[in-house]
């Protein structure tokens, strides 16, 4: 069965650490880009980060570099996010994504999990 | 920081078509792509470079671009495809993953 499925939210204080996994099943992992998109509540989607198939290239939002880091293991399957230095606009469903990529940086997500509920507050 | 944007809300009545518009300066030279959302559940990939359906998606469901401007398009619009809409591109320059606000179909 082809999925992804994220663990690891929960509630931290705000200046706080959490680290988001995303294990994926069905697919060959290692031949994807990979990454994370997240919701605040009652608000649209935004991207976070991605990471390409051999972990060789990442990139991150404006609002988030700095504190997160994206990383993979293609052995165990399995998508990171340390996220340092939390904030409370932070507080999102954090969705592992799996990503195409069409041209250099243009790319689609055509796989998505479940999402994880981060929740930053004192 | 690199924008696309889309209405906050369209409402249709079944049967009637619905458009969802998607503008930027960037969408002349980058492809879009759209999501659809419905409440408690995950994005789900309606239409992928400009035009392009992925396989399970109704033929109702069609996308097309026109310079800075894209649009979803979905015809004959059924109960079922009220939810969140979302176009998706990329900032080429810096590299960018960009979302739509998005866009709430009401189906009346």
């Amino acid at each position: 069965q082809v999925q992804l499925v994220e663990s690891g939210g929960g509630l931290v204080k705000p200046g706080g650490s959490l680290r988001l996994s995303c294990t994926a099943s069905g697919f060959t992992f290692s031949d994807y880009y990979m990454s994370w998109i997240r919701q605040a509540p009652g608000r649209g989607l935004e991207w976070v980060s991605y990471i390409s198939s051999s972990s060789s290239y990442t990139n991150y939002a404006d609002s988030v570099k700095g504190r997160f880091t994206i990383s993979r293991d293609n052995v165990k399957n399995s998508l990171y996010l340390q996220m340092n230095s939390l904030r409370a606009e932070d507080t999102a469903v954090y969705y592992c994504a799996r990503a195409v990529v069409v041209i250099t940086v243009n790319c689609y997500f055509d796989l998505w999990g479940r999402g994880t509920l981060v929740t930053v507050s004192s | 920081s690199y924008e696309v944007t889309q209405p906050p809300s369209v409402s249709v009545s079944p049967g009637q078509t619905a458009r969802i518009t998607c503008s930027g300066d960037a969408l002349s030279k980058q492809y879009a792509y759209w999501y659809q959302q419905k409440p408690g559940q995950a994005p789900v990939l309606v239409i992928y470079k400009d035009t392009e359906r992925p396989s399970g998606i109704p033929e109702r469901f069609s996308g097309s671009s026109s310079g800075t401007t894209v649009t979803l398009t979905i015809s004959g619009v059924q109960a079922e495809d009220e939810a969140d809409y979302y176009c998706q591109s990329a900032d080429s320059s810096a590299s960018y993953v960009v979302f739509g606000g998005g866009t709430k179909l009401t189906v009346l």
